[in-house]
């Protein structure tokens, strides 16, 4: 079955520090693929995403290719803020997002001024 | 437009009692998917609604939990009896279609005493 792997948590970094979260996957056939965030107090939100190999999803200054060849899709953001502290979540689905979602474990992130 | 309200937001009951969750998805949004993160573990798929009908119930534990969706609008998720390992967060989401993405809502904090 489907599977994800998360870098192991807590994580803590200065302001500005580079953040890199490990993802790797076990899937069959052609998943798409998911960074999703929690902040203190609020529900689930989409980063960002990727639906074919290759593909590179972005938003707020967050990054992650989809590694075929490595199964994998980590996040990276080159200077964290404050604000960027919250629980990251890697997910896939076999479909195009519209079912069921397979998370990792989480990634709670912390950052420090 | 509003988004996903879950309620209550935090529950503490006894073992053996019975809780009921509420979820209310975006409006005119047909799916409706369950999830559960127990003990910061990995968020699991409990299932997934279209409309009324229970498209994919693969994920629920056991005959504990009963789910519905009155109308193919709101849904509820009851525990009845309670067990001490049904403690976790349960979050609720929802999507128009397959290309929309879900929109989770805060999530349901249970503890079981």
């Amino acid at each position: 079955g489907n599977s994800v792997t998360q870098m192991e948590g807590p994580v803590t970094l200065s302001e500005e520090a580079f953040l890199t979260i490990n993802c790797t996957y076990t899937a069959t056939g052609y998943p798409s693929l998911f960074w999703y965030v929690q902040y203190p107090g609020e529900g689930l939100q989409l980063l960002l995403k990727a639906t074919k190999a290759d593909d590179k999803g972005s938003n707020k200054g967050f990054e992650a290719t989809y590694r075929k060849e490595t199964t994998s899709f980590h996040l990276e953001k080159g200077s964290v803020q404050v604000s960027d502290s919250a629980v990251y979540f890697c997910a896939l689905s076999a479909g195009f997002g519209n079912e069921k979602l397979t998370f990792g474990t989480g990634t709670r992130l912390t950052i420090i001024p | 437009e509003a988004g996903v309200t879950q309620f209550p937001s935090h529950s503490v009951i006894e073992k053996g009692q019975t809780v009921t969750l509420r979820c209310d998805p975006i409006s005119g949004h047909d799916n409706l998917y369950w999830y559960r993160r127990v003990m910061g573990k990995e968020i699991k798929f409990l299932l997934h609604f279209v409309k009324e009908s229970k498209q994919d119930e693969s994920g629920m534990p056991n005959n504990r939990f009963l789910a519905e969706r009155t109308g193919g609008t709101y849904s509820t998720l009851k525990v009845q009896p309670a067990e001490l390992e049904d403690s976790g967060v349960y979050f609720c989401a929802s999507s128009q279609d397959y290309m929309g993405g879900y929109t989770f809502g805060s999530g349901t904090r249970l503890t079981v005493v």
